[in-house]
């Protein structure tokens, strides 16, 4: 069965350092890559997608993921975090031709001010 | 727009019960998605629907879960005789493609099972 690991459950930094969240998946085939953020007492939405083209996307509030396809991997980075960004990370996984995304256990992201 | 909502936000039951859980969909997206999120926990797939079908019941945990959609709009999941197992957050998402795009969620129902 597929899975999504994602390294990091809780993470701790202060204001201005830079972020990455791993995610690595087991599925061999195409695939659909998806960062989801879920902020304190706010629902979940998206943070940023990957479908095809530049392995490297933009998403908003200025996230990046870079796509590995050799690695199995969408890596979220972000070069300078604030303490807005505190919230739950969840990296999700959907096979080429799916309609069932697998989601990773998440990652808590704390951020000092 | 409205985004996705559901009802109720919270639900406290005792064990042995049964529930109903609610979720409106975007408006004119086809496919919707049950969830269940335990504390911890990723989220945990329970059933798809594309329109009023469910092609993927793969994920209902026991034959005490069921869902259902009317109208390609309003879906109910239903839990019988609840366990305590049972509690958690269970999240619906709609989404307007048929396959592998994006998913908008909602807010989720708490579920505590006493």
């Amino acid at each position: 069965a597929q899975s999504v690991s994602q390294h990091n459950h809780h993470v701790i930094l202060s204001e201005a350092a830079s972020l990455e969240l791993g995610c690595n998946y087991s599925y061999g085939g195409t695939v659909n890559l998806f960062w989801y953020v879920q902020y304190p007492g706010q629902h979940l939405q998206l943070l940023l997608k990957y479908f095809s083209g530049d392995p490297l996307v933009k998403g908003i509030k200025g996230f990046e993921a870079e796509f590995i396809k050799s690695k199995f991997s969408f890596n979220l980075r972000k070069p300078s975090v604030q303490w807005s960004d505190t919230a739950e990370y969840f990296c999700a996984v959907t096979p080429g031709g799916s309609y069932i995304p697998t989601f990773g256990r998440g990652t808590s992201l704390i951020v000092h001010p | 727009g409205a985004g996705v909502s559901q009802s109720p936000s919270n639900k406290v039951t005792e064990k042995g019960k049964d529930v109903e859980l609610r979720c409106d969909p975007i408006s004119g997206h086809t496919a919707l998605y049950w969830y269940r999120q335990s504390l911890g926990q990723g989220l945990e797939f329970l059933i798809y629907f594309q329109g009023n079908s469910a092609p993927d019941k793969s994920g209902l945990p026991s034959d005490r879960f069921s869902a259902e959609r009317t109208g390609g709009s309003v879906s109910t999941l239903t839990i019988q005789r609840t366990q305590q197992e049972d509690s958690a957050v269970y999240l619906c998402a709609s989404s307007p493609y048929a396959s592998g795009g994006e998913q908008f969620f909602g807010p989720g129902t708490r579920l505590t099972v006493l």
